[in-house]
């Protein structure tokens, strides 16, 4: 069964540069989740999308944006970066918004600022 | 505010012998109950739900885990250990009552199971 896709796999960049990740949700789920995973964290929620609108945000820095397009895929940017944004990135996708749905997880984006 | 409380960060059981996993909740309306699993350098995978119906529940891999409502409690458990059963597992809530998106994780328990 096809699984949620995240681009790229690992990154690497130097302090005060941006980076833009990527993640394509399971083919017909409309729901799309992004969390940050830091070194020996449990994950925690940042923002999520609902046909294209957001829905909800959680503890999103203002220097991250996130959007899903019209094919229901969704880029988090991020900019400015620092030391303390390394960590691992997940996407999930649910098939709608409601509560009871469950999120797939992709396999992660791994950041790492210098 | 939606809390998870995962007691033991680390949990040693022999293989073949039956493994609990302990996970306590605290939400303001129903939970709706996760269980997920993470490998190193993988993602999560989602193990098993509660959202209503039988306490007992039955998920991915042989786990199952039983939501007790009078002790907020939702404990994975399985009846008899694998040494690739050896992983990161996480209990997760979300709170119908504050129509939230997110998930709420507890901190993680990591399994070994000893050969």
């Amino acid at each position: 069964a096809a699984g949620v896709i995240q681009s790229p796999r690992h990154l690497i960049k130097e302090k005060r540069e941006t980076a833009t990740l990527k993640c394509y949700p399971i083919p017909r789920h409309d729901t799309v989740y992004w969390y940050q995973q830091g070194p020996g964290q449990d994950p925690q929620f940042l923002i999520s999308f609902y046909e294209k609108m957001q829905s909800d945000k959680g503890s999103i820095p203002d220097r991250f944006s996130a959007q899903q397009f019209s094919d229901y895929h969704s880029e988090l940017n991020m900019s400015s970066l620092e030391l303390g944004d390394s960590a691992l990135y997940f996407c999930a996708s649910s098939p709608t918004g409601r509560p009871t749905d469950t999120q797939y997880f992709g396999p992660g984006t791994r950041l790492t600022v210098l | 505010a939606q809390s998870v409380a995962q007691p033991e960060d680390q949990v040693n059981v022999a293989e073949g012998n039956p493994l609990t996993v302990k996970c306590t909740y605290s939400v303001s309306g129903n939970p709706y109950l996760f269980w997920y699993v993470q490998y190193p350098n993988r993602g999560l995978q989602f193990l098993l739900k509660y959202i209503t119906g039988d306490n007992l529940v039955k998920g991915s891999y042989g786990f199952e885990a039983e939501f007790n409502k009078s002790q907020t409690s939702f404990h994975l458990k399985k009846p008899s250990a694998l040494v690739s059963d050896s992983a990161l597992y996480f209990c997760a809530v979300r709170d119908f009552g504050n129509r939230d998106d997110k998930i709420i994780f507890g901190k993680g328990t990591r399994l070994h199971i000893l050969p």
